[in-house]
């Protein structure tokens, strides 16, 4: 069964960093591509960045680009989002999502979210 | 610019069916895409992907009642013998060489 548990959401100060870790498990991680999506409060969903399976390819959202990178460690099944310069309008739940191939495409699973609040 | 529209609410009565409507944006009508459901205070769920010709990939234990079809830019998700649970927002998702894209969502209420 697949298994994504995502975590590092914490209440941030405007300007400042937060790392969010995935954790997966239930499938051979470094043969899908993975992204982050999030979903501020009463909003809909908005992907933010993907990386491929081998982690050689990245794509990130207008939104988030210079400030946010993206990174998997295929040894730890693990995905990780570094957010920098963080600002109010980043506040959201954000979701690890497995993709279906190595490519970026469209989940298959998804994870239960980790609150990032950037509030002073 | 690939885009995806979806009216934002739609409803129906229990046991009965409703049709939900994705809509790609001018030039993107090969495209396919993917239905996602979130239900209140949940994380979303893959319902299926979506092609051109109407042929969908179902995501694992998602009943039969739901199905997909497609005409020209429009992608559609039928739910029928509506039930409780499926009063949720529902998403459409769709890719090319950029960004990954969602549409709006259509929130629905099963009355």
């Amino acid at each position: 069964e697949v298994q994504l548990v995502e975590s590092g959401g914490d209440l941030v100060q405007p300007g400042g960093s937060l790392r969010l870790s995935c954790a997966a498990s239930g499938f051979t991680f470094s043969s899908y591509a993975m992204s982050w999506v999030r979903q501020a409060p009463g909003k809909g969903l908005q992907w933010v960045s993907g990386i491929s399976g081998s982690g050689g390819n990245t794509n990130y959202a207008d939104s988030v680009k210079g400030r946010f990178t993206i990174s998997r460690d295929n040894s730890k099944n693990t995905l990780y989002l570094q957010m920098n310069s963080l600002r109010a309008e980043d506040t959201a739940v954000y979701y690890c999502a497995k993709g279906v191939v190595r490519g970026l495409t469209y989940f298959d699973s998804w994870g239960q979210g980790t609150l990032v609040t950037v509030s002073s | 610019q690939l885009m995806l529209t979806q009216s934002p609410s739609a409803s129906a009565s229990l046991g009965a069916s409703v049709k939900l409507t994705c809509t790609l944006s001018s030039g993107h009508n090969s495209y396919a895409i993917a239905w996602h459901q979130q239900q209140p205070e949940k994380g979303p769920r893959y319902l299926m992907n979506l092609s051109t010709d109407g042929s969908h990939i179902k995501g694992d234990g998602i009943p039969d009642r739901f199905s997909g079809s497609s005409s020209g830019a429009e992608r559609y998700l039928t739910i029928s013998s509506l039930q409780s649970e499926d009063e949720a927002d529902y998403y459409c998702q769709t890719w090319g060489t950029g960004p990954l894209v969602f549409g709006g969502g259509t929130k629905l209420t099963v009355l």
